[in-house]
């Protein structure tokens, strides 16, 4: 019972162009969520969250949005370049701050000259 | 000067054996955990401390066991080692009541 899923488990995108990746999510008790990037042979390193009382964040060329009632979220990355290509996990937590975290399967990310 | 470190990177061992994976952060962190990451690729907890007190235990079997002898360490002991170990094990750690953790580079656990 996967209850936070990323669908595809790759993308491939070019360079300059804005990458999309998707998340849903089962538990209408999550109210947290955070996007992690992962090299190949590293650890998962945090990217960017967002609550559930907002529908938006952004941080540079990174935005996250929120579709509570979809229960969905997705990461954009805009331009994207080739040191973006990585893994991206979705993760998700019933209360902010309660270390508690569930993860997608990761989608790999691709991007092309 | 690695933030989360967990040794070793690379362990391959028979089943039955016992085994232990070292975990240190020299962030001043006060919650530490142990993810495993699985064939399908998902990263599922196993378990949490907070300055040295267990927090969470997800399930995990009673073969499994951590010890937290310190607030930057959290190692994690493994008896009776089966096929089904086989994953990539994280640790990570964060400051108390926050939720983004900071990974170490993982140790791929190969039971034969």
């Amino acid at each position: 019972d996967q209850q936070v899923k990323q669908n595809s488990p790759s993308l491939s995108v070019q360079e300059g162009r804005i990458s999309i990746l998707n998340c849903d999510y089962t538990n209408s008790m999550f109210d947290y969520f955070l996007w992690y990037k992962k090299y190949p042979a590293e650890g998962p390193t945090f990217l960017i969250s967002i609550s559930s009382i907002k529908d938006k964040n952004e941080d540079g060329r990174f935005t996250v949005f929120l579709n509570k009632s979809a229960k969905h979220l997705s990461l954009h990355i805009v331009p994207s370049q080739p040191g973006d290509s990585a893994v991206y996990f979705c993760a998700a937590s019933a209360k902010k701050g309660a270390q508690k975290l569930v993860f997608g399967q990761g989608t790999r990310l691709t991007i092309n000259p | 000067d690695t933030a989360v470190s967990q040794t070793p990177k690379y362990l391959v061992t028979q089943m039955g054996n016992d085994k232990s994976i070292k975990c240190e952060q020299n962030l001043g962190h006060d919650t530490m955990y142990w993810y495993k990451q699985d064939s399908k690729k998902f990263l599922k907890i196993m378990f949490s401390y907070n300055n040295k007190e267990l927090i969470i235990n997800e399930t995990v079997p009673n073969r499994f066991s951590p010890k937290s002898p310190d607030k930057a360490h959290l190692n994690l002991h493994i008896n009776s080692l089966e096929l089904g170990d086989s994953a990539v094990y994280f640790c990570a750690s964060s400051h108390q009541g926050t939720d983004e953790a900071f990974f170490g580079q993982g140790t791929r656990l190969t039971v034969v």
